[in-house]
């Protein structure tokens, strides 16, 4: 599986919107761009993915590169619940394995 | 809905023997992976159970073995107990191997002296 760069942490404001970036720059066709997020304590949590296209749901919004060699998540506004690890993952559908291969990931903090 | 659950939550154990993890997968989700997670550092896969089969393994040692139950609820056992088997370990359940989103339990942490 293609590997994922991340900044190792980042900081953020209560109410603001937070830009999470990931370089990806070896993806390959058939990889996903997926993120989960980790709370303290706590197992990951699937937060978003997607192949080509922007994604949204309720957590937050995907925006994929043209080039697909990076993304961003975004989460529209931040709350003092979203401090976690966010990981950047690719995971390609086309192996018969459906394992994740997580990095170190980005540590957001939330300041009130 | 009855999400991943894991036990136990805690456990301390021996350099030498043995453990035995275990995990119910959400209803509905015939896989289940499974994950170590050391201090710092993001999950490594260990292996995958698919319909009661190994679908899979990651960089881990024989010692590390598994079982699916028809209910897919799933067992991790690690014989001769190392030091470094410290660590959370996590299992996650989805409805297939290409599934999307992978749901995971909240993990046991095993420190071995």
């Amino acid at each position: 599986d293609a590997k994922t760069t991340q900044p190792n942490s980042m900081e953020s404001n209560e109410e603001e919107p937070v830009h999470l970036p990931c370089n990806h720059s070896t993806i390959s066709g058939t990889d996903y761009i997926h993120w989960y997020r980790q709370l303290p304590s706590q197992g990951p949590e699937y937060v978003i993915h997607g192949l080509t296209s922007n994604v949204n749901n309720r957590m937050a919004s995907l925006a994929i590169a043209e080039d697909r060699k990076s993304s961003t998540l975004i989460l529209h506004r931040a709350t003092l619940r979203d401090a976690a690890v966010y990981y950047c993952i690719l995971r390609d559908y086309g192996g018969s394995q459906g394992n994740l291969i997580f990095g170190k990931g980005t540590k957001l903090s939330v300041k009130p | 809905e009855t999400g991943v659950t894991q036990s136990p939550t805690h456990l301390i154990k021996t350099r030498g023997q043995q453990v035995t993890l275990r995990c119910s997968s959400q209803s509905g989700h015939n896989t289940v992976s499974w994950y170590q997670q050391a201090l710092g550092q993001g999950p490594q896969f260990i292996f995958q159970y698919y319909r009661e089969e190994e679908n899979g393994r990651g960089n881990f040692p024989p010692r590390f073995s598994g079982l699916q139950f028809p209910n897919y609820s799933s067992e991790l056992n690690v014989n001769a107990l190392e030091l470094d088997d410290s660590a959370l370990y996590l299992c996650a359940s989805s409805s297939g191997v290409a599934a999307g989103e992978q749901y995971f339990g909240p993990g046991t942490r095993l420190t071995v002296t």
